[in-house]
């Protein structure tokens, strides 16, 4: 049982290149999710997805596009890389939305954007 | 009003020292309540859940008063172990989809 997998674990881009992190959960969770986390700013929600082919977006969904084509998987898009991208990105996922149902976070994605 | 804040902190106590962690959220209508983990450049995990009642887990004790807006976390007989950054988060509405994260309290357990 790996839990929450994110692939890279870092990762450099030049501005202008689009790239996709991946994130897997092997748990049946229903709901996934995109943090980033950057110096000063706390964790903030980029994109969600309550379960397969459906997301929506979170607080800060600019310049990033999601989908959740099956229940394990919720790949997150770099259109075009820009340096106020540079970030730790972090994937989480849960039972289920509602009452005190923690997250479980991947080990994150260190991303900078050159 | 910040969605949830948190005292920044750092707080530095010695071994086996009481501190406490508090938090205020801005969202009457929040219905749940967590405070996280997170350890230097790893990713936050979930310490406890808070429930209206407050409840403890070990060393750890949550609080929560609803008509203040207002959690905290007790942590007794502090530990080296317990250095982090602790988060406190909060459902920011009913269908449960937006946890909001605090920007953290860090705490320095010293021998």
């Amino acid at each position: 049982n790996a839990g929450v997998t994110q692939t890279p674990k870092f990762q450099v881009l030049k501005t202008g290149q689009s790239m996709t992190l991946q994130c897997a959960q092997d748990m049946n969770h229903e709901y996934m999710s995109w943090y980033r986390q950057d110096p000063g700013m706390g964790l903030r929600l980029i994109h969600y997805s309550v379960g397969a082919g459906i997301t929506d977006q979170g607080e800060v969904p600019n310049g990033y596009n999601v989908s959740r084509s099956t229940t394990e998987d919720f790949p997150l898009r770099l259109l075009s890389a820009a340096p106020s991208q540079t970030s730790v990105y972090f994937c989480a996922s849960s039972r289920t939305t509602g009452m005190h149902y923690g997250y479980t976070f991947g080990s994150g994605t260190r991303l900078t954007v050159v | 009003r910040k969605e949830v804040e948190q005292d920044p902190g750092p707080f530095n106590v010695p071994e086996g020292a009481t501190v406490a962690f508090n938090c205020t959220y801005s969202n009457s209508a929040s219905q749940s309540f967590f405070w996280y983990r997170q350890d230097c450049r790893k990713e936050p995990k979930l310490l406890m859940s808070v429930y209206s009642s407050g409840n403890e887990d070990g060393r750890f004790t949550a609080q929560l008063n609803r008509a203040s807006q207002y959690i905290s976390l007790l942590i007794r007989d502090s530990k080296l172990s317990d250095s982090a950054t602790y988060l406190c988060v909060v459902n920011s509405n009913q269908a449960g989809t937006a946890l909001i994260f605090g920007k953290g309290t860090t705490l320095s357990v010293s021998s």
